[in-house]
C-alpha cells in the first residue's frame, strides 16, 4: 500500500504552546484526514480536507490541504493537558479506492500542565 | 446514542483455533471497515465493505475474512490465528467517504 510519513514521532510540549506537525507522502492524495486518539479509545476524526491549499480550522486546530496534494499539515494553539494523545493523518491515494484508507504512523503529544 | 460495538474487548486465543471479532454499527451506515494497530506501524486497514454484499481488501488483509450479509454488522474472522495477528483491531463506519468516520472501542487480541 501507499506510504504516509508523518512526522515528528513525539513530542513533549509545555500548556500554552503551539504545535505542529505535518505529512507528506510520495503519491497524490484525494482527501486528507487528520484524527485524534485518546489513550484505550478508537480515533477520532478532528479536520477533512477535500481541495488542495484548502486551509479548514476547528477550534483551535488548524489544517491545509498541500497544493502538490502530497502533504498536509496539523496546527493545535495553545495547547491544553488534554490534547495528549495520538495524532494521525490519513486518506485515499488518488489511484486507489476512495474507500481504501491509509493512515499514517502517528505522532505522539504529550503536554506538560 | 450513535456508536460502534465491538465484542470481545480483549480476547486470549491460541493458534489455528477460529474466531470471530463482531461489529455492529446503529447508525445506518453504509460503509464499514476493519483496521489492525500495531506499536511503530499506525493503523492499517484491513478490509472494507461499501454497502451489504460488497467488499474489498485494505492493505493487510492475509489471513482475515469478512462479510457483510446486513448493514448492521460487518463480522471480521480469522479462521485460523497466527501469533503475527496479535494486535488492537478497530471497526469503523462513516456515511461515506466524505462522512465522519466513526470508531469502535477496539478489540485486544492476543494468540498464543
Amino acid at each position: 500500500g501507499q506510504q504516509l510519513n508523518q512526522s515528528p514521532q513525539s513530542m513533549f510540549i509545555q500548556e500554552g504552546e503551539d504545535v505542529s506537525m505535518n505529512c507528506t507522502s510520495s503519491s497524490i492524495f484525494n482527501t486528507w484526514l487528520w484524527y485524534k486518539q485518546d489513550p484505550g479509545e478508537g480515533p477520532v476524526l478532528l479536520i477533512a480536507l477535500y481541495k488542495a491549499g484548502e486551509l479548514t480550522s476547528n477550534g483551535r486546530l488548524t489544517a491545509q490541504f498541500g497544493i502538490t496534494r502530497k502533504d498536509s499539515f496539523l496546527n493545535i494553539s495553545a495547547s491544553i493537558p488534554s490534547d495528549v494523545g495520538i495524532y494521525f493523518c490519513a486518506g485515499p491515494y488518488s489511484g486507489g479506492s476512495n474507500y481504501k484508507l491509509t493512515f499514517g504512523k502517528g505522532t505522539l503529544l504529550t503536554v506538560n500542565p | 446514542e450513535a456508536q460502534v460495538t465491538q465484542n470481545p474487548r480483549y480476547l486470549i486465543t491460541v493458534t489455528g483455533k477460529k474466531l470471530t471479532v463482531t461489529c455492529s454499527q446503529n447508525m445506518n451506515h453504509e460503509y464499514m471497515s476493519w483496521y489492525r494497530q500495531d506499536p511503530g506501524l499506525g493503523l492499517r486497514q484491513i478490509y472494507y465493505s461499501m454497502n451489504v454484499e460488497v467488499t474489498d481488501k485494505g492493505d493487510v488483509p492475509e489471513g482475515y475474512k469478512v462479510s457483510r450479509k446486513e448493514k448492521r454488522n460487518f463480522p471480521l474472522i480469522l479462521e485460523s490465528p497466527s501469533p503475527n495477528q496479535t494486535s488492537l483491531y478497530f471497526c469503523a463506519s462513516s456515511g461515506g467517504l466524505q462522512e465522519t468516520q466513526y470508531f469502535g472501542p477496539g478489540t485486544r487480541l492476543l494468540v498464543l
